[in-house]
């Protein structure tokens, strides 16, 4: 039944260590979104694929790749992981654009915790 | 200038009150506004969703939004402790927008 889904939901990591949280959706959307949501819960947005198509790309460091192997999944890799990349980081899903109304689902969240 | 203003609270109300949440915004080209509850720990849960202006009803929530002067609303009625959460208002421009702009969230707590 879970509509987004988001592995891992804790992820405590060593600065400079490689990591990846994968998101997957089951409702049949065309777009996804990686939103990161600090400390004081401003949630902003980093990246959205349009079937499997990039087309939003924040202002975001360069160690963020994300990718989407198909239009049900996008993950995020992030590479020499730093102090301030502590966040949790949220996947949303929406049947974006063109004739729809484009409401945005999200996921649980990952918290991400760099030591 | 933030596109999207929002107090950030906290909010403190006692249960059965009428809550009043409130979010502005500099973008004219916004045309759909959305009101997201956040409970600790969780995701943003969609608990309302408008366009244009005017007031959309649901339940004890009623969204209002009044685009000349560039100021939306969520009012809940007969709060809970269960209304007790983060409340982000969302807005995005014409059809076809992909990108969502969130205020900070407000935080409500409902006191039984």
């Amino acid at each position: 039944d879970t509509a987004v889904s988001q592995t891992p939901k804790y992820l405590v990591t060593q600065m400079g260590n490689d990591k990846s949280i994968k998101c997957e959706q089951n409702l049949g959307h065309d777009t996804m979104y990686w939103y990161k949501q600090d400390s004081k819960k401003f949630l902003k947005i980093m990246f959205s694929y349009n079937n499997k198509e990039l087309i939003i790309n924040e202002t975001v460091p360069n160690r963020f790749s994300p990718k989407s192997p198909d239009k049900a999944h996008l993950n995020l890799h992030i590479n020499s992981l730093e102090l301030g990349d502590s966040a949790v980081y949220f996947c949303a899903s929406s049947q974006g654009g063109g004739r729809s109304t484009n409401e945005q689902f999200f996921g649980p969240g990952t918290r991400l915790t760099v030591l | 200038q933030k596109e999207v203003e929002q107090d950030p609270g906290p909010l403190s109300v006692p249960e059965g009150a009428i809550v009043s949440l409130n979010c502005t915004y500099s973008n004219s080209a916004f045309q759909y506004f959305m009101w997201y509850r956040q409970y600790s720990r969780k995701g943003p849960e969609l608990l309302m969703y408008t366009y244009s202006s005017g007031n959309k009803e649901d339940g004890r929530f009623t969204a209002q939004v009044d685009k000349s002067s560039k100021y939306i609303s969520l009012f809940i009625r007969d709060s809970q402790p269960s209304d007790s959460a983060t409340y982000l208002c969302a807005m995005t421009g014409p059809r076809g927008t992909y990108k969502y702009i969130f205020g900070t969230g407000t935080r409500l707590k409902v006191l039984a």
